[in-house]
């Protein structure tokens, strides 16, 4: 299948800075990217879809200040978590696709593991 | 878009087939359904994706109903490396509204 590069890996941060997380896509055309946040046993909740050139669209409850995204470019999106806090701690995974058709399936990254001390 | 429902766990041990069965009684006439497999840490990876009757892969068989209310991910022969959490998606729709949305999952545990 194709791939979806997400990087870092891990981060470390202060509370009060920023962390930019980088989601490529090496391979293909990724016209649509979504963002995932996940807690400890709990399922992807989805945070936002973005599609290229255009505004991303957040889900209910997500601050677009906090969590901006920014999908420049066909083979890349990023995340950035906005002034950090403990809470914001979390597993951070992108996906991208090309719907070409309905049957197009999604590619996710590797995930980024966020701690915010 | 569908929502879906699975068991939140499973049991299984090495060697036997494992199905799960998903519900989505909601589905709408162009979603397709879609399993992924997510180890700790990792992000989600495709399994197979099906829209009627049966799809077969070298992973998994997708069993899907006329009404397609529910399907069923059989996995043969399961080993210890696949205890791993599976979720069912449905909604790979072409509106504006296309967006991948995450059930609760199933966690399967293969035991020796």
């Amino acid at each position: 299948g194709a791939v979806v590069s997400q990087h870092p890996s891990r981060v470390i941060c202060k509370s009060g800075t920023s962390v930019k997380i980088e989601c490529r896509s090496l391979d293909f055309q990724a016209t649509t990217m979504f963002w995932y946040r996940q807690f400890p046993k709990q399922s992807l909740m989805l945070m936002a879809t973005s599609n290229e050139g255009s505004k991303a669209t957040y889900e209910q409850g997500v601050e677009k200040d906090k969590f901006l995204i920014n999908h420049a470019s066909l083979t890349l999106s990023t995340l950035t978590v906005t002034s950090a806090h403990p809470e914001d701690s979390s597993f951070y995974i992108c996906s991208a696709s090309n719907r070409v058709n309905m049957n197009t399936e999604a590619f996710f990254g590797q995930g980024t593991r966020l701690t915010v001390v | 878009l569908a929502k879906t429902t699975q068991p939140i766990s499973m049991d299984s041990y090495e060697g036997q087939e494992v199905n799960i069965t998903c519900s989505h009684n909601n589905i709408a006439t162009n979603d397709y359904i879609t399993w992924y497999q997510q180890f700790p840490s990792q992000g989600p990876r495709f399994i197979i994706q099906g829209y009627k009757t049966k799809v077969t892969n070298e992973v998994a068989s997708l069993f899907i109903p006329a009404d397609r209310k529910s399907s069923t991910l059989s996995l043969p022969r399961v080993s210890l490396s696949d205890t791993a959490v599976y979720y069912c998606l449905v909604g790979l729709s072409l509106d504006s509204s296309y967006k991948l949305i995450f059930g609760s999952g199933t966690r399967l545990l293969v035991r020796p």
